[in-house]
């Protein structure tokens, strides 16, 4: 079945850093991919996605591109802000259409000023 | 806007104990979900629902129910809590499904079983 894979964290940037949280997938047929973002005390919320190879993704200053030649879809930021603080999951469609998607563990990332 | 609207937010239960956890959207969704969410593990689904009177299992359904008797609601119960089942749980909801659809998610539950 279709699994997602993100890099472990907690990962502590200090403000205006440039940020990745690595993602890749296993999949069958062509998944869609997502990230989305969890801040304290809230539901998760979607940050952005791409739903064939080579899309790229992008909201508030994130962007993520579909790479089907390394099944990954890494997440990147330029510039963080403290505000960025949160729980990142990258997410992929399961193999049913219209069903599920399958999430990563989470990425955890904290901004310092 | 009310969106998806989880209850109760906090609950403590002992060992055996039933209770429900309400889900409800006002968005006329057709798709609804019930995910659990522990340290390490992420998120997974334990069960959803592709519109009224449907419902299927999930990653981890062993000891919830669900019923959806109406495109609104989406409750998840636990017949006889086990420690196991201490989580936060979540409730989403979109349009046509998951898959190519933006998920609303509630604020969550935090369930602890003694």
């Amino acid at each position: 079945g279709n699994s997602v894979t993100q890099m472990e964290g907690p990962v502590t940037l200090s403000e205006e850093a440039f940020l990745t949280i690595n993602c890749t997938y296993t999949a069958t047929g062509y998944p869609s991919l997502f990230w989305y973002v969890q801040y304290p005390g809230e539901g998760l919320q979607l940050l952005l996605k791409a739903t064939k190879a080579d899309d790229k993704g992008s909201n508030k200053g994130f962007e993520a591109t579909y790479r089907k030649e390394t099944t990954s879809f890494h997440l990147e930021k330029g510039s963080v802000q403290v505000s960025d603080s949160a729980v990142y999951f990258c997410a992929l469609s399961g193999s049913q259409a219209g069903t599920a998607l399958i999430f990563g563990k989470g990425t955890t990332l904290s901004v310092s000023s | 806007n009310a969106g998806v609207t989880q209850t109760p937010k906090f609950q403590v239960l002992k060992t055996g104990q039933s209770m429900t956890l309400q889900c409800a959207q006002d968005m006329n969704h057709e798709y609804m979900s019930w995910y659990r969410q522990d340290p390490g593990m992420g998120l997974r689904l334990i069960h959803y629902s592709v519109g009224a009177g449907i419902t299927d299992q999930g990653e981890v359904p062993n000891g919830y129910n669900v019923s959806r008797s109406t495109t609104e609601d989406f409750p998840l119960r636990l017949l006889s809590a086990a420690p196991s089942q201490t989580s936060v749980y979540f409730c989403a909801s979109s349009s046509r499904g998951a898959t190519n659809e933006k998920l609303f998610f509630g604020s969550g539950t935090q369930l602890s079983v003694l």
